[in-house]
């Protein structure tokens, strides 16, 4: 069975675009978790959906920062605009049934704002 | 300036010794503990999970172990070979997810 897929693996754009995240979710699982890794903060949980419905938005960083989930198999991050404090790892993972289990996860996009 | 970023607490081992990685969490409502591996350029996978009424769990080569009273979380990697290799993340999950900062395992052939 593929995993989660995440596009693009890798990104580098200016400050100021747009950028869009892009995940597939593993077919089946009703949970999508965004998450954001960098050096100074390690792994944090940015917002998660249950059933393509925003459960908990409030690891969103701030306005600049939106996700929406069209459908079941499709999810995008999307910030506007960018800036380099942006820079870092995004992780996309999805479960079957929610926090109580364990995640599996995409392989990432590394993002670098210049 | 100089940046400031996570220390990764780095554990080295000989190939066959056994591996402790110890994590701290802080939230004793807490009820459900995983522990994640990720290997350079890839995402968390996985290895094992716990839930608060157990103090005991033992995996293939691995055991968690969970101290409530205390509040620390262990796991332990018997005979631990070079693909072990990886930063080691304990999660603990309350009304939300929160991770630990990892620790870095290295071994040495």
């Amino acid at each position: 069975d593929a995993g989660v897929i995440q596009s693009p693996r890798h990104e580098v754009t200016e400050m100021g675009q747009e950028v869009t995240l892009r995940c597939k979710p593993i077919s089946g699982h009703d949970y999508l978790f965004w998450y954001r890794q960098t050096m100074m903060r390690g792994l944090e949980l940015l917002i998660y959906f249950n059933n393509n419905v925003p459960i908990d938005d409030s690891g969103m960083p701030e306005d600049r920062f939106s996700a929406k989930m069209p459908n079941a198999s499709f999810s995008t991050l999307k910030i506007q605009p960018s800036e380099p404090r942006d820079s870092a790892v995004y992780f996309c993972a999805s479960s079957s049934t929610g926090l109580g289990q364990p995640q599996h996860f995409g392989d990432g996009t590394r993002l670098s704002i210049l | 300036g100089e940046s400031v970023g996570l220390h990764l607490p780095t554990l080295s081992v000989q190939e066959g010794d056994n591996s402790i990685i110890n994590c701290a969490y802080s939230n004793s409502a807490s009820d459900y503990f995983i522990w994640y591996k990720q290997e350079s350029g890839k995402g968390p996978q996985f290895i094992i999970d716990i839930r608060s009424n157990m103090d005991k769990r033992q995996g293939q080569r691995v055991t968690v172990l969970l101290n409530k009273t205390v509040k620390h979380l262990s796991l332990q990697i018997a005979a631990t070979q070079p693909g072990d290799s990886a930063v080691y993340f304990c999660a603990e999950i309350a009304y939300g997810m929160r991770f630990g900062a990892g620790t870095r395992l290295t071994v040495k052939p």
